[in-house]
């Protein structure tokens, strides 16, 4: 079973400030895939970033940056210099293969930022 | 226009109803998907599908069922809805690309339904 853990339920910060957003996950894959999707005010869910497990590099896109270390089986978002465009919720997701040999992709509950100007 | 579409985008009916959402995508993936949101539970997954003939369930699969009708459609049906179905739907696409997994699910706007 795979399991994605976000333990932040809303977090607050004031515009400029650095943010960061913690996911553990769970798998007994040796590969898998992990994701971060934001779902903004509007309600869509925009895919962010994707990250496979042999691949620890930490990458960084404008504001964003990933840290994603297999030894505490951690994917954090950080967001630099918040903007009040940052406020969404941003889901963390998990996919590997199920016992049938499928793709399954497990998301977790979630963490709804909010930024203040 | 989006390249998954979903129709209607809200949806407010009685219980014990027939209900159909629909989905349409104009990317060509071959995998669609069907999730719900519900507060504080992130979203779940209902039915899946890797192609045309390929169908699965998901983990919250009961009081649902789906149909794919061709690659670019996949429709999600509540036969008889009851009130804690109320919740806001995606629909999602992926391609297979090399391996499993690897690919980033591409979402619809959603569908609010709410049944009373």
């Amino acid at each position: 079973a795979q399991k994605v853990t976000q333990a932040q339920t809303e977090i607050s910060v004031v515009e400029k400030e650095d943010v960061t957003l913690d996911c553990v996950y769970e798998t007994r894959d040796t590969t898998y895939y992990l994701f971060w999707y934001k779902q903004p005010p509007s309600g869509e869910l925009v895919f962010l970033i994707r990250r496979n497990s042999f691949d620890e590099q930490n990458e960084i896109s404008g504001r964003y940056s990933w840290n994603f270390q297999k030894s505490t089986s951690s994917f954090n978002f950080t967001i630099t210099a918040s903007q009040v465009v940052d406020s969404a919720v941003y889901f963390c997701a998990l996919s590997g293969l199920d016992s049938g040999g499928y793709q399954k992709v497990t998301f977790g509950t979630g963490t709804k930022l909010q930024v203040i100007p | 226009d989006a390249d998954v579409t979903q129709t209607p985008r809200n949806r407010i009916t009685k219980t014990g109803k027939r209900i159909m959402l629909e989905c349409s995508q104009t990317k060509g993936h071959d995998r669609m998907y069907w999730y719900r949101q519900d507060p504080g539970l992130g979203l779940r997954l209902i039915y899946y599908s890797f192609d045309v003939k390929d169908i699965n369930k998901g983990e919250i699969s009961d009081g649902y069922s789906v149909s794919r009708q061709a690659q670019a459609k996949f429709s999600l049906s509540l036969e008889s809805a009851i009130p804690n179905q109320t919740a806001l739907y995606f629909c999602a696409t992926s391609d297979s690309g090399q391996g499993l997994g690897n690919q980033p699910q591409h979402f619809g706007d959603g569908t609010r339904l709410s049944i009373l």
